[in-house]
């Protein structure tokens, strides 16, 4: 099982530049994520998705889109990348919220991808 | 709104010995999740224990125990003997049941000493 992938791991971008940051998870999941996480700071969400067609804005969705048109795939997209948006992005997926559900809550990370605008 | 507090920014331990780290929240939901994530310099985020809020019973998993007080919104994590492998960013999270949203702590960075 690859889990969750992210690609790509290091990207540097010039301030204005658009670019999308893949994610796709083999595990079946409903609920994928993206957050971004700033230096020394905890994880901020910027979009979630509780399945195929459904995106919501999370904590700092502005300046991002994403869209969800599969189960496996959620990509993040970078409009007009400011130096603000430097920073370490994380997709993550779970398969449920569900009390009764075994693995319920737990979520699973990619390995990150790396952003500098500059 | 959900808050998560992690008040230590950095925390250092010598190996084998023991050490806990805190953790607060706040929420006036009664049916939650918390959660303990380790992310290494590697920074992969690896789950390292979950505690349902409805269990009075701490989560344990080999090493890694929880003191989970919920009157008082408390989530430490006790790590006992000490590895250089746990050395990484220990952060806190909280989800609501059947929502979607995590909150996640500012984090501590543990250091294991040799």
């Amino acid at each position: 099982n690859a889990g969750v992938t992210q690609t790509p791991k290091f990207r540097i971008l010039k301030i204005g530049q658009s670019m999308t940051l893949q994610c796709t998870q083999d595990m079946n999941h409903n609920y994928m994520y993206w957050y971004r996480q700033d230096p020394g700071m905890g994880l901020k969400l910027i979009y979630y998705s509780v399945g195929a067609g459904i995106t919501d804005k999370g904590e700092v969705p502005n300046g991002y889109n994403v869209s969800r048109s599969t189960t496996e795939d959620f990509p993040l997209r970078l409009e007009l990348a400011a130096p603000s948006q430097t920073s370490v992005y994380f997709c993550a997926s779970s398969y449920s919220m569900n009390p009764r559900d075994r693995d319920t809550g737990e979520l699973f990370f990619g390995e990150g991808s790396r952003l500098t605008v500059l | 709104a959900q808050t998560v507090t992690q008040s230590q920014p950095e925390m250092s331990v010598q190996e084998a010995e023991t050490v806990t780290l805190s953790c607060t929240y706040d929420t006036s939901e009664s049916n939650y999740y918390l959660f303990w994530y380790k992310q290494p310099p590697s920074r992969q985020m690896i789950l390292v224990i979950r505690q349902e809020a409805y269990k009075q019973q701490n989560a344990t998993e080999n090493r890694f125990s929880v003191n989970f007080q919920k009157a008082a919104k408390s989530f430490s994590l006790k790590i006992s003997d000490s590895q250089l492998g746990d050395t990484a960013m220990y952060f806190c999270a909280f989800v609501r049941y059947n929502f979607n949203k995590f909150y996640f702590g500012s984090g501590t960075k543990l250091n294991v000493k040799p």
